[in-house]
């Protein structure tokens, strides 16, 4: 089974501030993934990755970035935090080797803006 | 664009009861489709998947049928325990990007004794 990290695993941010929110996956999967996830909303894509150096838009992208410097590591970068931002982060990787994108989740990011 | 729905938000049952977890979803292809359950504080794990119509898939006494001509994939058990307690998320991957899923708002599932 796919191993996922996350760190912090917990973050309390002032509004305006930047944060930044990692992820490594260590089976060598091609793709990687940051969901948020909020009451009633369920997971919502807001980045994800085919591998080093690419990042596609998801669902949610507006006052996000991404960073995929390598085929482990995988950034979400919230430049100028809101409160709207507090939910918990989770990061997935997955491959679509079978015909469909499996993915494996980590442990999630509990991020709170003030 | 593709969707997934799921009716129920909260659903409460008590322990030996079946449950029934209502999935449809809306896409103009070929679907995928995937149940994720989710404990308390936990990351979500893949429970069930499917690509076949009318063929039941089974894991851990859970149970879906993919039924393309009604777009659902309901998740299924025949007697919950108090360790179902979780939330469950259907999730969709289809063309043209079979690397992205679409989930639905996910339900919560309370057992008690």
């Amino acid at each position: 089974e796919a191993a996922v990290t996350q760190s912090p695993r917990n973050k309390v941010a002032v509004t305006g501030g930047k944060v930044t929110l990692s992820c490594n996956q260590t089976n060598n999967h091609n793709n990687m993934y940051w969901y948020r996830q909020d009451t009633g909303h369920g997971l919502r894509l807001i980045h994800y990755s085919y591998g080093a150096g690419s990042t596609e838009k998801g669902d949610i992208p507006d006052g996000y970035k991404a960073s995929r410097p390598s085929q482990e590591n995988f950034s979400l970068i919230l430049e100028l935090a809101t409160p709207s931002q507090t939910s918990v982060y989770f990061c997935a990787s997955g491959d679509a080797t079978g015909g469909y994108a499996e993915q494996f989740f980590g442990p999630g990011t509990r991020l709170t803006v003030l | 664009g593709d969707s997934v729905t799921q009716t129920e938000g909260l659903v409460t049952l008590t322990k030996g009861l079946p449950v029934m977890l209502n999935c449809t979803y809306q896409t103009t292809y070929s679907p995928f489709l995937f149940w994720y359950v989710q404990h308390l504080n936990e990351a979500p794990k893949l429970l069930l998947k499917s690509s076949t119509d009318n063929k039941r898939t089974e894991h851990q006494g859970f149970y879906a049928t993919l039924h393309k001509s009604s777009s659902s994939f309901h998740l299924q058990k025949s007697s919950v325990q108090l360790s179902d307690s979780a939330l469950y998320f259907c999730a969709l991957t289809s063309g043209p990007n079979y690397n992205v899923l679409y989930f639905g708002s996910g339900t919560k599932l309370t057992v008690e004794p």
